[in-house]
């Protein structure tokens, strides 16, 4: 199985500040990858895929680069809504696993 | 709209059985690959399996945690995909969410249930 780690686990950040989240797959991946900000009580919410392709609608203060194996991404300016915790997916090859997510807080 | 509705979450005994249900609407279902995406309460996310489309060949992938003891299967006469959950263990425990996974470079979740929460505990 191929194993997601994010780093760091947990952060606090401040509005307007640059944020980034790196995940790191156990193998090469081949961009295969997708990355979901969840809030609270909520379903997850797709931002990104394919490494850096964002999700329509999503805003473009969101970026996701990487190759390989490394993977980030990255929020430009933190708006007081983007405090929730992030998670990736691979989807290279099954099961597809999410790292154990990035809890960006205040 | 893509709308996607679990159901069928409750409390049940460890050892007993359980199915989840999958309402969707608003897309084609038969031509996707339906998943199921489970959250232990204050855990990360943990993918259970999916099912693929008919058009190829409807199979199916488990997570090895699970992998025995569930069954995903699908209608597509009334877009509902279903979890069968067998021989339940404390440790099921979570929110489970339905998705739908889209193929575009790679696949991914492009919609979410609002989950059903699945108590496992005697």
């Amino acid at each position: 199985d191929i194993q997601m780690t994010h780093s760091p686990s947990s952060l606090s950040a401040s509005v307007g500040d640059r944020v980034t989240i790196t995940c790191r797959a156990s193998q090469g991946i081949s961009n295969s990858l997708a990355w979901y900000q969840q809030k609270p009580g909520k379903a997850p919410k797709l931002l990104l895929y394919a490494a850096s392709r964002l999700e329509s609608g999503v805003p473009s203060r969101f970026s996701g680069s990487g190759s390989g194996t490394d993977y980030t991404l990255t929020i430009s300016s933190l708006q007081p809504e983007d405090f929730a915790t992030y998670y990736c997916q691979q989807y290279y090859s099954t099961p597809w696993t999410f790292g154990q997510g990035t809890k960006v807080e205040i | 709209e893509v709308q996607l509705v679990e159901s069928g979450g409750g409390w049940v005994q460890p050892g007993r059985s359980l199915r989840l249900s999958c309402t969707a609407s608003g897309f084609t279902f038969g031509d996707y690959v339906m998943s199921w995406v489970r959250q232990a309460p204050g855990k990360g996310l943990e993918w259970v399996g999916f099912i693929r489309s008919k058009a190829y060949g409807g199979t199916t992938e488990y997570a090895a945690s699970v992998r025995g003891r569930i069954t995903i299967s699908r209608d597509d006469s009334e877009s509902i995909a279903y979890l069968q959950m067998n021989s339940l263990k404390t440790e099921d425990t979570a929110v489970y969410y339905c998705t739908r996974a889209t193929y575009s470079f790679t696949y991914y979740f492009d919609y979410w249930g609002q989950g059903t929460l699945v108590t496992v505990s005697s």
